[in-house]
């Protein structure tokens, strides 16, 4: 099962910053906190990844709590192509590691 | 970035019939790849762990005999769907583990597969 739950939908104007939060109660000192998103009929694409510190990249910004507990990643100035489904994941560094999905975020960005 | 590649991109084919899926790794070696299936509006759903040079490690549910794995190089692995049926519709998406940069994973874009 995963260890992240997100809520299934959120809407956020053209333009304006998408909050985007994930819980990962249960996550262990290894794991990281990772991003994707999914737009329709194409593969994961990935955003983002984060420890314990605050990320930013190109794409996003990741913040993650004090307790590690849950995090939120930020879409700065949100555009029409943002709009996909936001995936959270906890994992350790490891090749072998798999990635389990849970349902994510479905985002849509309004116009 | 790394770049994950998948052939075909859409593919029917008729019931009862075989058929392969390729995952291709273009700029780095990729000693694990992984493949998922995800059903339409539902989530990716993991199918199995793809080791070069050895046999392939399936999950819970997914039969082994149907959905080939083979991993023979470190850039290459293929899934082969044999004895097709129209349950098995889907999209088949893979995702290659590069060691060279703390073992990111890396996805392909997908195939569609549609059986008649």
């Amino acid at each position: 099962d995963a260890k992240t739950t997100q809520p299934p939908s959120m809407d956020c104007a053209e333009g304006r910053a998408a909050n985007l939060p994930c819980n990962h109660s249960t996550i262990s000192g290894n794991e990281y906190v990772y991003w994707y998103r999914q737009i329709h009929s194409q593969g994961p694409q990935y955003i983002i990844h984060g420890l314990k510190n605050n990320e930013t990249n190109e794409m996003a910004s990741l913040i993650i709590t004090e307790d590690r507990k849950s995090s939120t990643l930020i879409l700065p100035h949100a555009t029409l192509r943002d709009t996909a489904v936001y995936y959270c994941i906890v994992r350790v560094m490891n090749r072998d590691d798999k990635i389990i999905f849970g349902k994510g975020t479905r985002l849509h960005i309004l116009p | 970035g790394a770049v994950v590649s998948q052939h075909p991109s859409r593919v029917i084919c008729k019931s009862g019939t075989s058929v392969k899926i390729e995952c291709r790794s273009l700029d780095f070696q990729a000693t694990t790849m992984f493949w998922y299936r995800q059903f339409p509006k539902q989530s990716l759903m993991l199918m199995a762990t793809s080791n070069e040079g050895s046999k392939a490690t399936y999950e819970q549910g997914v039969e082994k005999d149907k959905f080939l794995i083979n991993h023979a190089s470190l850039t290459l692995s293929t899934l082969t769907v044999t004895s097709a049926h129209p349950e098995d519709s889907s999209f088949y998406i893979c995702s290659a583990s590069s060691t060279a940069t703390t073992y990111e994973q890396y996805f392909g874009p997908g195939t569609r597969l549609t059986v008649t």
